[in-house]
């Protein structure tokens, strides 16, 4: 079983729905959890971060975690093309030095 | 922007050879993070650096050292070039390792 499981896509979604995007982790003691957007050819971008059981919100990017499941998603709202790109969740353990990342949630909003 | 800076962009090299990629972090921040990422998959952790000194590796193999300098810019060394060696080497800067900023990425090829 990998560490940190995303559905590798491609996710196609109309302009102006919503987009979720879903990973599963595998190390319970995990305490930090991060989405990053990365187009093509780029470097990993953060867009969210969370740490406590729930959701948070920032701007258009929901970000929701439940630790009981091991499962965190990512929604976004309003989708616009320039969203299309590939979204990478990454995990840290408690006292770890490293992320661990998903395979990345390829993404492409049709206009 | 995240104000982390990486150098050389791209960089072409033979088997057998050794190339060294440096990485500026931002300001304030204490700790930097080297990760490989093969095309089409997530990053994977090499090793992370805090006020000098290796805090922490992945599973890479010794031919992969860095080095942290006391202004906490950073070098990945990699001795003894494969063809396998050939990836995207991101950089990630943050404090204390938590929420981690990732540069440009340095684009490695090894023929």
């Amino acid at each position: 079983q990998k560490e940190v499981e995303q559905n590798s896509g491609p996710l196609s979604v109309p302009e102006g729905a919503i987009a979720s995007l879903n990973c599963t982790y595998s190390d319970r003691g995990s305490q930090s959890f991060f989405w990053y957007r990365q187009y093509s050819g780029k470097s990993p971008e953060l867009i969210m971060f969370i740490y406590s059981n729930g959701d948070k919100e920032d701007g258009r990017f929901t970000a929701q975690l439940n630790k009981a499941s091991q499962y965190v998603s990512l929604l976004i709202r309003d989708s616009q093309p320039s969203d299309s790109a590939t979204y990478l969740c990454a995990v840290r353990g408690k006292g770890a030095q490293k992320l661990v990342f998903g395979q990345g949630t390829r993404l492409t909003i049709n206009p | 922007e995240t104000g982390v800076t990486q150098s050389p962009t791209h960089l072409i090299k033979t088997r057998g050879q050794q190339v060294t990629l440096r990485c500026s972090s931002q300001s304030g921040h204490n700790t930097v993070s080297w990760y490989q990422q093969a095309l089409g998959q997530g990053p994977q952790f090499i090793f992370q650096y805090y006020r000098e000194e290796e805090n922490g590796r992945g599973n890479f193999p010794p031919r992969f050292s860095g080095l942290q300098f006391p202004n906490y810019s950073s070098e990945l060394n990699v001795n003894a070039l494969e063809l396998d060696d050939s990836a995207l080497y991101l950089c990630a800067s943050s404090l204390g390792g938590d929420t981690q900023y990732f540069g440009p990425g340095t684009r490695l090829t090894v023929l």
